[in-house]
């Protein structure tokens, strides 16, 4: 079945990294998404990575993906106040290639 | 290319009301997604088009619903008969085939009261 997981919240200080993590089930997913969503906005794609990749650095994004346990990781270094929001781990199904399959998102406070 | 648009932005209307949004996806996109979300979830797929075809529709998408892609371009999603469930954002998003990058627009927000 399809299903992505996520935890709901979590809290970090400013300045320090965060690290969001996510767990889906379709192991034929091809690709994982990352996605950040403000107050009362729309979806913002931050980073993706194919699923033959383990890793994919994008300036302060880091993604990690471990097939074998499904896992998928998210770190945002030095977080910013900028930084709060809703993101959400998404995986594209090979059995459903039109259409990616979202958490429930995890909510990023920051703390001075 | 400023991106997906959708209009209106917010739409607050009658139960059993009809309402349609509208989606303007990115210029050559030929994949185009609508998603609804509701509080506190992530978004749910509706439906899904490739050029004018509609291709894949969720068992969420009721018959009250209807989304058109006429000249595989801009795209409507109309409710008919609208329900207080039916209050969420609608997100449109598009991509280009092959490539599986799908950006979404800022969303309709739905209220019905």
């Amino acid at each position: 079945g399809e299903d992505v997981e996520q935890s709901l919240f979590l809290s970090v200080r400013e300045g320090d990294s965060s690290v969001i993590n996510c767990t889906y089930t379709d192991s034929s997913s091809t690709y994982l998404y990352w996605y950040k969503q403000e107050p009362g906005a729309g979806l913002q794609l931050l980073t993706y990575i194919f699923s033959n990749m383990d890793m994919k650095q994008d300036q302060r994004l880091t993604v990690l993906l471990n097939k074998k346990d499904k896992h998928l990781s998210l770190r945002i270094a030095d977080t910013q106040t900028g930084d709060s929001a809703i993101y959400f781990c998404a995986e594209n199904p090979y059995s459903s290639a039109s259409k990616i399959i979202f958490g429930s998102g995890t909510r990023l406070s920051i703390r001075p | 290319d400023t991106g997906v648009s959708q209009n209106p932005r917010h739409k607050i209307t009658k139960r059993g009301q009809n309402v349609t949004f509208r989606c303007d996806p990115i210029s050559e996109h030929n994949r185009l997604y609508w998603y609804r979300q509701t509080l506190g979830q992530g978004p749910e797929f509706l439906t899904y088009f490739q050029n004018e075809a509609q291709l894949e529709k969720s068992r969420l998408l009721s018959d009250r619903f209807s989304a058109e892609r006429p000249k595989g371009s801009f795209s409507t999603l109309e409710i008919q008969r609208t329900e207080q469930g039916d209050s969420a954002m609608y997100l449109c998003a598009s991509s280009l085939e092959p490539r599986n990058t799908i950006y979404f627009g800022e969303g309709s927000w739905l209220t019905v009261v």
